[in-house]
């Protein structure tokens, strides 16, 4: 049974902190990582894509890096404003299915 | 047009009817998905299609039945569910079933058995 976990399961901040969240996968028959972010009554909208061992992505103020030897990635997000509180995911790509991990819900308080 | 579209939003049903989701993309995705996920817990996929064809079942049970019937379109048909198949289910597309592909998802049907 292959395993995704995510840590912490929910987080608190206030307006203006950094933040970030751990995503653990197995390191074997790895294929890809993906972040997804998730916002109450909408659907999952893809974050990143990260394929090969010390990948770094970044979009705006959100960034991920991605070590698929020990098998975890991380998720930044700088200077965190209230529309960044949602649900972000992390899902493990193996032939063709995703294997999600439960999610990091963010609470950002203005 | 980067959306997936799922009907209905919500839906009640009793354990003896018969029902279908719909899922319905335009974007000329040759993979689509469905997914499962009940409270506090990580979606799980349930089906994939891939160039209309049934590709990964992950052992469903058979009172959930997939459908596709052109490229656009992914039905999933609902036949004497349980009380406990009740979860949100989302629909998903993706350009091919490659590595590198991301997922664009519906924003789901809450689906409540009664």
């Amino acid at each position: 049974i292959l395993n995704v976990e995510q840590s912490p399961q929910s987080l608190h901040v206030q307006e203006g902190d950094s933040t970030n969240f751990t995503c653990s996968f197995p390191s074997s028959n790895f294929y890809a990582l993906h972040w997804y972010r998730w916002e109450t009554a909408k659907s999952p909208e893809a974050l990143f894509v990260m394929t090969l061992n010390g990948d770094e992505k970044k979009k705006g103020r959100i960034s991920a890096t991605l070590n698929t030897k020990e098998g975890y990635s991380y998720l930044y997000i700088k200077g965190s404003q209230p529309e960044d509180s949602a649900t972000y995911l992390c899902a493990f790509s193996n032939t063709g299915k995703l294997i999600f991990g439960q999610g990091t819900t963010l609470q950002v308080k203005p | 047009d980067t959306e997936v579209t799922q009907t209905p939003k919500h839906l009640v049903m009793g354990m003896t009817n018969k029902k279908s989701l719909k899922c319905e993309q335009h974007m000329g995705h040759r993979a689509m998905y469905w997914y499962k996920q009940k409270a506090k817990k990580p979606p799980e996929l349930m089906f994939v299609y891939s160039y209309e064809k049934l590709s990964i079942n992950e052992s469903v049970p058979s009172r959930f039945s997939p459908e596709c019937p052109n490229s656009s379109l992914l039905n999933l048909h609902l036949h004497a569910l349980q009380p406990e198949d009740s979860a949100l289910y989302l629909c998903a597309s993706s350009q091919g079933v490659g590595r590198r592909t991301e997922a664009f998802f519906g924003q789901g049907t809450r689906l409540t058995v009664v």
